[in-house]
């Protein structure tokens, strides 16, 4: 059973639509992080939300921590194929080691 | 943050061998974590390195197979013993950094096949 629970498993949009890749846990988290992964590459860190209810805007990318610290959601607004990746979410519940959800495979057709 | 380089990127391996990945980082750092991400998954802890003790391995991980070194605050070593298919896998070192959010951040990846 996986700690972070990610859904969709996959997403294939069009260039310009919008889409919500979600993260649900039953613990509560002293922060979430959220990493892009591209291909051949390792993840780089998109966020980290600290605050429950924060909402944090990077361009087009808008992430939001639940109010109880044990959720979090990504929205692309107008996606584009350089979002193309896979979206993974971690978060470290009781001690330093990160635990990583399944992961949401985006892609963005032109 | 933190710049991590990982050394190979890549190989192709026959069965039985060992390889040594290394991983270096461009500023101190306490804590090093090493990774495993099978093709199409997510990431899976491998263990955790900590300069100057024993690395601290997760489940089903044990040290013969995965011995790690941790020489000094900039550097680690994983290597993967008697290698099967099995350990066909991308290989990932991380960092933590501290501060508020104790940020994590990962090197690019030794994506390993092993024939």
């Amino acid at each position: 059973t996986q700690l972070l629970e990610q859904s969709p498993q996959f997403l294939s949009i069009q260039e310009g639509e919008n889409l919500t890749v979600y993260c649900n846990s039953s613990s509560v988290f002293s922060s979430l992080q959220w990493y892009r992964q591209e291909p051949g590459e390792g993840p780089v860190l998109l966020v980290t939300v600290v605050t429950g209810g924060e909402v944090k805007k990077l361009k087009r990318l808008t992430f939001q921590f639940g109010d109880a610290r044990k959720d979090s959601s990504l929205h692309i607004t107008a996606a584009q194929p350089g979002d193309t990746g896979l979206y993974l979410c971690a978060g470290a519940p009781n001690d330093y080691k990160l635990s990583f959800g399944a992961g949401t495979t985006v892609t963005v057709r032109a | 943050s933190a710049v991590i380089s990982q050394k190979p990127s890549r190989d192709i391996c026959q069965r039985g061998t060992s390889l040594t990945i290394q991983c270096q980082v461009d500023s101190q750092v306490t804590m090093m974590f090493w990774y495993r991400q099978q093709p199409g998954q997510s990431l899976t802890l491998i263990a955790t390195a900590n300069q100057g003790s024993e690395a601290t391995y997760e489940s089903g991980f044990v040290i013969d197979k995965f011995p790690i070194s941790r020489p000094n605050l900039t550097f680690s070593t994983l290597t993967v013993s008697n290698m099967s298919p099995e350990d066909s896998s991308i290989y990932l070192c991380s960092v933590r950094t501290g501060g508020l959010t104790d940020t994590q951040y990962f090197g690019p990846g030794t994506r390993l096949t092993v024939l």
